[in-house]
């Protein structure tokens, strides 16, 4: 079984530029997460997706954020401008229930350099 | 509000048994789960609890306390490839049912 796909792996951009990010779930996977992770701390959650429609979104930045999942499968993850601060790691996951457990999935990640 | 607090880091001796604790408090809870992370690469599933007590897995193990808000890790038999980060996160069944994760123990595993 084919994993959580992501590209691009690495990407450099300056300040005020904007930035894509693409991910594939995992076949049959409804739902979506993006998070975001910085340098030494845990995933923070962006955005989830159940199959095209958004659950939550509370922590979106949405004055430079953007995100779709059009037919349900793919998804991406948009910023614009990018800041600084927005250096980190953006990890795609998708998950299914399984014997009652929520079994989620990473992909391996967009690492982000804002300079 | 929700909020989950781990050490930043520890340090163990490879052979040895060391156990990384997480406390939490978050509305919606349902079920506990500890991730491992090697640095540069995404988080792998290890273990989940969702009621009180001790699930064991190989050389890890998950205890659970739903009333004291607190998740441990066991690792035993410590390998140099345990050296990892690992992340507690609680699953909650509100806000669209989704994880929140803690801030992560980076563990040193040292000869």
């Amino acid at each position: 079984e084919a994993g959580v796909a992501q590209s691009p792996r690495y990407k450099i951009i300056e300040k005020r530029q904007s930035v894509a990010f693409w991910c594939n779930p995992i076949s049959g996977h409804a739902t979506l997460y993006w998070y975001q992770q910085i340098l030494g701390q845990g995933p923070k959650l962006l955005i989830q997706f159940q199959n095209n429609g958004v659950v939550d979104d509370s922590q979106l930045p949405k004055d430079r954020f953007s995100a779709e999942r059009l037919k349900g499968v793919d998804s991406t993850l948009k910023i614009q401008p990018a800041k600084l601060e927005d250096s980190a790691v953006y990890l795609c996951a998708s998950s299914m229930r399984t014997g009652g457990m929520e079994t989620q999935y990473f992909g391996p990640g967009t690492r982000l350099l804002v300079l | 509000g929700q909020n989950i607090d781990q050490p930043t880091e520890m340090t163990a001796t490879e052979g040895a048994i060391v156990q990384i604790n997480c406390t939490y408090q978050t509305s919606g809870f349902n079920g506990l789960f500890w991730y491992q992370q090697h640095a540069g690469e995404a988080p792998t599933f290890l273990s989940y609890n969702v009621l009180d007590g001790l699930e064991e897995k190989g050389r890890f193990s998950s205890f659970l306390s739903r009333s004291k808000g607190y998740s441990y890790l066991l690792l035993k038999e410590l390998q140099m490839k345990d050296s990892a980060s690992y992340l507690c996160a609680v699953y909650r069944d509100n806000y669209g049912q989704n994880f929140v994760f803690g801030p992560g123990t980076r563990l040193s595993v040292l000869p």
